[in-house]
């Protein structure tokens, strides 16, 4: 079926340096991305999202770049702090789809000081 | 703004016991909620969409009669684990959409319900 996946289930940073998170997703059909932060025994956390007639969105440190040829998205943190520490998760979905998310495996973001 | 509540945030109960839990946006209305499974270092997983006003919608494989839904108003859903077993034994997250035009897709996080069945 389709899915939504990483490339890399951990990622280790220094403090300060920008960290970037990757997204693979198989449906061609996905139109809108969340990027979402879940700390440790907490619920996820809205962090940025995307429409697929974007390419590129800012928000405050983060950015989320959208390349729908190659179905991958990214999601860029600047100046990584401890704080930042915690698994990121993309999730995709389509118009029409009952606004259901399909979540990707996660990624475990660790900042090293 | 769009901030969900749950509660309880962890239960612990005897096996066979039903458990329920209260999923709120507190700031909105949403017409449709959901909720999510999660295991240990592994993604969610939606068992179910709640709708306001109507029957929930199960994913396949969710036991409708094990997990029993209800979305009576537009900010409260309720979930409960019916005649629970230690292998019902997760973290249950929701999320709520607002209603108005715009949020498309985005769904807001309750902060999770750690259920343990011994």
């Amino acid at each position: 079926g389709e899915s939504v996946g990483l490339h890399l289930p951990t990622l280790s940073v220094q403090e300060g340096d920008n960290s970037i998170i990757n997204c693979a997703y198989s449906n061609s059909a996905s139109d809108y991305f969340i990027w979402y932060k879940q700390e440790s025994g907490k619920g996820p956390q809205f962090i940025i999202d995307i429409r697929s007639n974007m390419d590129k969105r800012q928000g405050q440190r983060v950015t989320v770049l959208l390349n729908k040829t190659v179905k991958h998205l990214s999601l860029q943190i600047a100046a990584t702090q401890p704080g930042d520490s915690a698994v990121y998760f993309c999730a995709e979905t389509f118009t029409g789809g009952g606004n259901k998310l399909t979540f990707g495996t996660g990624t475990q973001l660790k900042v090293e000081l | 703004g769009a901030v969900v509540s749950q509660h309880p945030s962890w239960v612990i109960c005897k096996s066979g016991t039903s458990v329920k839990i209260e999923c709120r946006s507190l700031d909105f209305q949403a017409t449709t909620m959901f909720w999510y499974r999660q295991f240990p270092k592994q993604s969610l997983m939606l068992m179910a969409t709640s709708n306001e006003g109507s029957k929930a919608t199960y994913e396949q494989g969710v036991e409708k009669d094990k997990f029993l839904i209800n979305h009576a108003s537009l900010t409260l859903s309720t979930l409960t684990v019916t005649s629970a077993h230690p292998e019902d034994s997760s973290f249950y997250i929701c999320s709520a959409s607002p209603a108005r035009f715009g949020h498309g897709g985005t769904q807001y996080f309750g902060p999770g319900t750690r259920l343990l069945v011994l």
